[in-house]
Order: structure tokens, then sequence, then C-alpha cells
């Protein structure tokens, strides 16, 4: 499985947008890139998934340039509550290996 | 629909005493994992379940640790005689079965606090 290097904290204010990069030099054919969000004291929370260039939903983009060693995940115009700590994972597509293999995390810290 | 849910939130136990962690996934899911996350680390999988059938512990310790899914009532993570390293939230996921999905996306429960005295 895939080994995801992200900065160990960052801090932003309120309104800026947030760009969290995410290496993972040895990505496979058939990863996904996916990234979760986790609050204090709660389990995590799924955000974003993408293969290749850009994908957005309502509460993020992610983008993937074409060799897919790495991603940035952005966050518009953040607020208080995007305090918390952005995992970046690799993900086999859809098979028997459905095991999550998680790194320390981004502490994202977004003051006022 | 509710969530993936979890009980006890919170549960304090004296070493060499039984833990026992519950976890009830989505409506409609029939696979769980169970996660151990220690003080500012990432979380570390443990275990993989469907119904009645274990399919991946590769990351639960072989001693002191099993894991069930019955036919029917939650999902249990089981814990005997429980030391001080054990202290750790636990948490527990559920996905769906099949269907065109590109990944299995995990939903998560709010864990359980396990702090051992």
């Amino acid at each position: 499985l895939a080994k995801t290097t992200q900065p160990i904290s960052m801090d932003s204010y309120e309104g800026q947008e947030v760009n969290i990069t995410c290496s993972h030099n040895n990505i496979a054919t058939n990863d996904y890139i996916t990234w979760y969000q986790q609050f204090p004291s709660q389990g995590p929370r799924f955000i974003i998934q993408g293969y290749k260039t850009k994908v957005t939903n309502e509460v993020a983009s992610l983008f993937i340039p074409a060799d897919r060693k790495s991603s940035t995940l952005s966050l518009p115009r953040v607020s208080l509550s995007d305090t918390a700590v952005y995992y970046c994972l690799v993900v086999p597509r859809a098979g028997n290996n459905r095991k999550l293999i998680w790194g320390l995390g981004t502490s994202l810290a977004v003051n006022p | 629909n509710a969530g993936v849910m979890q009980n006890p939130r919170h549960l304090v136990r004296r070493r060499g005493q039984e833990a026992r962690l519950r976890c009830s996934p989505m409506k409609g899911h029939s696979h769980v994992y169970w996660y151990r996350q220690l003080p500012e680390e990432g979380l570390k999988f443990m275990v993989y379940l469907q119904k009645e059938n274990i399919i991946d512990e590769s990351g639960m310790p072989k001693e002191r640790f099993s894991a069930e899914f019955p036919k029917e009532g939650p999902s249990i993570l089981r814990i005997q005689q429980v030391v001080r390293g054990d202290s750790a939230a636990y948490f527990c996921a559920s996905s769906h079965s099949e269907g065109p999905l590109i990944t299995y996306e995990q939903y998560f429960g709010p864990g359980t606090r396990l702090t051992v005295t």
C-alpha cells in the first residue's frame, strides 16, 4: 500500500484559501486519492476523492497532476470550524483490499 | 438514516479486566472495520469483518484481542486482560458491500475512548 507524506501542521486565517499538499510517490495504477477530515474527539469524515486532474464538491477541490505522485486539497475561504486534522490516503479501487493506511495527517489551525 | 453507532463512548477499566466495545454499522452496510488511535497519531487498522466472517485481521494483536460481527446484532471488539497500553480511542467504520462504487467509502462512528487505570 502506498505511503503518503503531508505537512504535520498548517496555520491559516478566516476567509483564506488553504492548500494542503500530499506526496504519494509509489501510487499504483488502480489507486485513488482520498481525503478525510477529523475533528477532536470524533471519527474521520470523508471529504473528497479523485483519480486524476481536478475534482470539486461543495466542500473542497482536489488537484492531481498527470504523474499522480502528489495531490493538493484546496479549502476555499476557511472558517474557524475548519480547524481539524486532514488525512490524505491512497485507496485501491474496489476489490478485496479495503484496509485504509493512515499517516499522521495535517493539523490545520484556522485563526480569527 | 442513522450513522455508525458505537457504545460506550467512554469506558474505564482496571488492568486485567475485559473491555467490550460495540459497533452498529449504518443501515444497509455489511462490512465493518475497527481502527485504534493513540493520542497525536493517525488511525491504525485492526480488523475488517463481514457478517459472520473475519476478512482481514492483520492489524490486530494475536493475543487478548478478538472481534466478531454476528448475523444479528452489533460488531464486538473484545480486549481481554487489558493493560495500560490499550488506552486509546477505538473507531469503527462501515461500508457498502458491493455496487457501482469506485472505492469503498468508509463511514466512521464517534469512537470509544478506553482508559485503563
